[in-house]
């Protein structure tokens, strides 16, 4: 079946550095993949798409700024937030959308970033 | 608007009994339609999907779901709950290449 990847699966940093979030897939190629934010014991919240080559579309009310995001690849998107704060901790999940089979997405593990 | 409601917030099950996990959606045209799991702490893991035909859907782990396009329903079955059963059950439907969730029901599972 299809596999995506996250790296790192927890980060701790300080508030006011940057972090980056990597998202593979790791045996199929996605045009479109997907950043979600999900708060304890809540649902998944979406953040942005991000498609390979182009800006990525973010959801009303996320910063742009605050959450770079890049699809340099069809198997790589990178979610950097920058000068992160406490309030930035949660769980972030990425899924990436099979360009062989576009109905289905599949879903990282996940991330989880406590910011200090 | 997309949505999709679940409308149970926590279900408890002792093992072995049957299961049924509620989903309603509100879509203009036919939905894609899926089930997520996910564990304490873990990404999400696809149960089934449901795209056209046949509209009762067979999945992973013994699952199935049925698609009632009158009741706008994708409710969740499972004819024997095992204790490895316990986590967050996502329902969800695709807008617009947007996966759109539903808030989720937590799952229990009695010894």
């Amino acid at each position: 079946g299809a596999v995506v990847s996250q790296h790192p699966s927890r980060v701790i940093c300080k508030s006011g550095t940057s972090v980056k979030i990597e998202c593979r897939s790791l045996d199929f190629q996605a045009t479109t993949m997907f950043w979600y934010r999900q708060f304890p014991k809540q649902s998944l919240m979406l953040m942005a798409t991000s498609n390979e080559g182009s800006k990525a579309t973010y959801e009303q009310g996320v910063e742009k700024d605050k959450f770079l995001i890049n699809h340099a690849s069809l198997t790589l998107s990178t979610l950097t937030v920058t000068s992160a704060h406490p309030e930035d901790s949660s769980f972030y999940i990425c899924s990436a959308r099979d360009r062989g089979r576009t109905d289905t997405q599949y879903f990282g593990p996940g991330t989880r970033l406590t910011v200090l | 608007a997309q949505s999709v409601t679940q409308p149970d917030i926590h279900i408890t099950v002792s093992e072995g009994a049957s299961l049924e996990l509620r989903c309603n959606y509100s879509y203009g045209a036919t939905p894609y339609l899926f089930w997520y799991v996910q564990s304490p702490g873990q990404g999400l893991q696809l149960l089934l999907k449901y795209f056209s035909g046949d509209t009762l859907v067979q999945g992973i782990k013994g699952f199935e779901a049925e698609f009632k396009r009158s009741q706008s329903s994708f409710n969740l079955r499972k004819p024997s709950v095992h204790w490895s059963d316990a986590a967050e059950y996502f329902c969800a439907v695709t807008s617009y290449d947007k996966v759109i969730f539903g808030p989720g029901t937590s799952l229990s599972v009695i010894p």
